[in-house]
């Protein structure tokens, strides 16, 4: 089954408790993208990869790494969470080009306390 | 820069009857136009778009959307709302110049209430 899982699904941490969300994908797609969604704005872009080995900042890039090692995986890291990372985050795969359909994950609910 | 604004975050309708949901939306350029829905604790899901061609695109649930560039629109319709349809949908657009970062940018969402 083609899909993009994300875990853990859900999260509550400490600040400053370095911690990682990974997304993986099995549709062989170029690009991936990370989003976080908050009640009143939508979803917002974090960073996105192109292929493997080139990543780019988004709209929301404060306090996040990105790496993309494989072409399947595509980790979030928050090496130092704050309170106001707390945000419900989805990952995102799709054939590169303008115009695909992006495939979303279930959703990562994140906490900090 | 691109921009979304969906009117309405909360829209309810009895069951059976119309489905409207707006979307207007700013760009330099003629954008890509994406409906997602989502339901509770899952992820978002496509349900039409529109690239190029016809302006009229049917989508899955019985749900179409109409691509009107002189009002700068994309309104999601659907003409007889079921129970299974309460979600929240987002309206996205995406640039559609080559090589260009793939991102959607989204509206606001507008949560769909079906009244018994």
């Amino acid at each position: 089954e083609a899909q993009v899982t994300q875990n853990p699904r859900y999260l509550i941490t400490v600040t400053g408790k370095k911690l990682t969300v990974t997304c993986s994908q099995n549709m062989n797609h170029e690009y991936m993208s990370w989003y976080r969604q908050d009640p009143g704005l939508g979803l917002r872009q974090i960073y996105y990869s192109m292929n493997v080995e080139v990543t780019d900042k988004g709209d929301v890039p404060e306090g996040y790494k990105v790496s993309r090692k494989e072409k399947r995986n595509f980790p979030l890291i928050l090496e130092s969470p704050s309170p106001n990372q707390t945000s419900l985050y989805f990952c995102a795969s799709s054939t590169s080009g303008q115009g695909y359909e992006q495939y979303f994950g279930p959703g990562t609910r994140l906490t900090v306390t | 820069a691109q921009s979304v604004t969906q009117l309405g975050s909360h829209v309810s309708v009895s069951e059976g009857a119309l489905v409207l949901l707006r979307c207007n939306y700013s760009s330099s350029v003629p954008p890509y136009l994406f409906w997602y829905v989502q339901y509770p604790n899952q992820g978002l899901q496509l349900l039409l778009k529109y690239t190029t061609g016809a302006t009229l695109v049917k989508g899955i649930n019985g749900f179409e959307a109409e691509f009107k560039k002189s009002e700068t629109s994309f309104h999601l319709t659907k003409p007889s709302a079921h129970m299974s349809d309460a979600a929240e949908y987002f309206c996205a657009v995406s640039d559609p110049r080559v090589g260009g970062n793939e991102k959607l940018t989204f509206g606001t969402g507008t949560r769909l209430t079906i009244i018994p």
